[in-house]
């Protein structure tokens, strides 16, 4: 089955400055990666999201990009703010039309200091 | 729309007690989730329903059974509660597209 891991475990900036968070996978089959983010007692929420057929993806101060030959993804998040601090997972699945189960990589906090 | 929500938030068991955790969607998604988050392992896949009245094993099935007997509930069950449960519990749902809404979390203390 897929494996996704995702480095590093825990990274702290200082605010303004960026932030990437790199996942790798195994199945090359693999054409959906999504990034969620969870905040401290909630669920993990959306925040961007990549198919294989794009190399890179941007949503204001979120960036993603994706390797396809090399198997690894990143998050890029540039211009950080204190409410960026958070839990945020990787994940890739095999869209096929029907249930597209994800598997997670293992999570990254963020610390965003003043 | 309330979105995916789950009942309780937080629980505590004995080892060997029974409880079934609520899921409820009202997006009218076809596909629900369950997944346990522990720490430092990230979410992992309990089991899956691709519609109503289906249901199928995910990575980590076992202690666990669930059921889908109307489109927007998708119930968890323990049996026979192990310490080894004691976990976050997060249900997920979908439509037709790659997207999974997640709800709040269940707390699950097991003693």
């Amino acid at each position: 089955g897929e494996n996704v891991e995702q480095h590093p475990s825990t990274l702290s900036v200082q605010e303004g400055d960026s932030a990437v968070i790199k996942c790798t996978y195994s199945d090359s089959a693999s054409n959906y990666f999504p990034w969620y983010k969870q905040e401290l007692g909630k669920g993990p929420q959306l925040i961007i999201d990549i198919r294989s057929n794009v190399g890179e993806k941007k949503d204001q101060r979120i960036a993603v990009t994706l390797n396809k030959t090399a198997k690894h993804f990143s998050l890029h998040i540039t211009e950080t703010q204190p409410e960026d601090s958070a839990v945020y997972f990787c994940a890739a699945s095999k869209h096929t039309g029907t249930a597209s189960k994800l598997t997670f990589g293992t999570g990254t906090r963020l610390q965003v200091t003043l | 729309n309330a979105g995916v929500t789950q009942t309780p938030k937080f629980r505590v068991l004995k080892t060997g007690q029974s409880m079934t955790l609520l899921c409820a969607q009202d997006m009218n998604h076809e596909y629900m989730y369950w997944y346990r988050q522990d720490p430092g392992m990230g979410l992992r896949l309990i089991h899956y329903s691709v519609g109503e009245g289906t249901t199928a094993k995910g990575e980590v099935p076992d202690g666990y059974n669930v059921s889908r007997l109307k489109k927007q509930n998708f119930l968890l069950g323990l049996e026979s509660a192990a310490p080894s449960q004691t976990s976050v519990y997060f249900c997920a749902s979908k439509a037709g597209g790659e997207t999974q809404y997640f709800g709040p979390g269940t707390r699950l203390l097991v003693l």
